[in-house]
């Protein structure tokens, strides 16, 4: 198993430029989610989704959408890059179960110049 | 919401010794789970060690070990033994019980540096 992959995993984007993040997991997972990294603020979440076809904003999503078309691919996508969107993004997935662990994608590192 | 607090933005540690790194979170729920991540220099986040809020046990996974106190809100995490590899951020986590907005809510994260 892959585990949970994303790509790419660096990008540099100038102001108002668009992109799509790709998080993709093999392990059948119902969750999956978006988090980005700033230095100092640990993981805030941007958005997940609960299954294919649904998803939820989460403590920060403004300036970003996603997509879940497919139960093993969540889409992540800035249609305008502010240079405050350069952080670290990360992906996760778990199954059902409150319980259950939640594993990471190797995280995407995005400049906004 | 809940959020999670890490007083401790940098720890440092002797190899061989015991660290214990802090954690407290404000919650009003009574049914939750409790985490705490690792994140090496190569940014890959494990899994450490989890706990129920339902369990008055304490988690332990080999070094790792936790004490929970649930009415003080506390979780810490000590580590025995500590080893040069143990060395990266500490993120401690809260994700709820109920409802189906049950994400994580992590706290800011403590480095932990081990001295040969």
């Amino acid at each position: 198993n892959a585990g949970v992959t994303q790509t790419p995993k660096f990008r540099v984007l100038k102001t108002g430029q668009s992109m799509t993040l790709l998080c993709a997991q093999d392990m059948n997972h119902e969750y999956m989610y978006w988090y980005r990294q700033d230095p100092g603020m640990g993981l805030r979440l941007i958005h997940y989704s609960v299954g294919e076809g649904t998803t939820a904003k989460g403590e920060v999503p403004d300036g970003y959408n996603v997509s879940r078309l497919k139960k093993q691919n969540f889409l992540l996508g800035l249609e305008s890059a502010a240079p405050s969107q350069t952080s670290v993004y990360f992906c996760a997935s778990r199954r059902t179960g409150g319980y259950n662990e939640q594993f990471f994608g190797p995280g995407t590192r995005l400049t906004v110049l | 919401a809940q959020t999670v607090t890490q007083s401790q933005p940098e720890m440092s540690v002797q190899e061989a010794e015991t660290v214990t790194l802090s954690c407290t979170y404000d919650t009003s729920e009574s049914d939750y789970y409790l985490f705490w991540y690792k994140q090496p220099p190569s940014r890959q986040m494990i899994l450490v060690i989890r706990q129920e809020a339902y369990k008055q046990q304490n988690a332990t996974e080999n070094r790792f070990s936790v004490n929970f106190q649930k009415a003080a809100k506390s979780f810490s995490l000590k580590i025995s033994d500590s080893q040069l590899g143990d060395a990266a951020m500490y993120f401690c986590a809260y994700r709820s019980a109920g409802g189906r907005n049950n994400d994580m809510r992590f706290g800011a994260g403590t480095r932990l540096t081990v001295k040969p």
